[in-house]
């Protein structure tokens, strides 16, 4: 029963190709993230809805394309991938919107471009 | 100057000694801060949270917090080796959430 799942667990797809990941957690928190890791453990943040509402949308290109169906689950969907595009992806949940809520990461989608 | 400061390390040492970890920020908003535990090819998980300056104890870790010297820390007693892990911390405030750069360890045995 992981609070937060993430699917797949590895992405391996060739530059220009789509590709979506899946997310969902069953703690019932209201807010979901999405991170990006790069090589170097830097986490940065992407996207963050708040109950199925777009809260946080940092300067990401517009190639990423996040979806939450409802507030159990946050997709992310990728278009024309590039080879910079390569990391790990981690989608995390926390029970309220705010920075003093902290933060249940699944295990992340490794993304590899070639 | 970069919001939060971690220096990446390594930090390689041996079981049973005591690690030490920091941070600097540059934020004065931040009023909460955490520091998570990420084992290779998993997801962060929160090892610590504290929100006022001082130390705060949790088994063998402490997270010490000083805001007047924008810095905190976290400190490791009787290392094992299955501490071995990226440490990363974290501070939120004023609706902001930023992250350090995360500090590997390993701890030999």
């Amino acid at each position: 029963d992981t609070a937060v799942s993430q699917t797949p667990k590895y992405l391996v797809t060739q530059m220009g190709n789509d590709k979506s990941i899946k997310c969902e957690q069953n703690l019932g928190h209201d807010t979901m993230y999405w991170y990006k890791q790069d090589s170097k453990k830097f986490l940065k943040i992407m996207f963050s809805y708040n109950n199925k509402e777009l809260i946080i949308n940092e300067t990401v290109p517009n190639r990423f394309s996040p979806k939450s169906p409802d507030k159990a689950h946050l997709n992310l969907h990728i278009n024309s991938l590039e080879l910079g595009d390569s990391a790990v992806y981690f989608c995390a949940s926390s029970p309220t919107r705010g920075t003093n809520s902290p933060l249940h990461f699944g295990n992340g989608t490794r993304l590899t471009v070639t | 100057q970069k919001e939060v400061e971690q220096d990446p390390g390594p930090l390689s040492v041996p079981e049973g000694a005591i690690v030490s970890l920091n941070c600097t920020y540059s934020n004065s908003a931040f009023q909460y801060f955490m520091w998570y535990r990420q084992y290779s090819r998993k997801g962060p998980e929160l090892l610590m949270y504290t929100y006022s300056s001082g130390n705060k104890e949790d088994g063998r870790f402490t997270a010490q917090v000083d805001k007047s010297s924008k810095y905190i820390s976290l400190f490791i007693r009787d290392s094992q080796p299955s501490d071995s892990a990226t440490y990363l911390c974290a501070m939120g405030g004023n609706n902001r959430l930023a992250f350090g750069k995360g500090n590997q360890v390993v701890v030999i045995p």
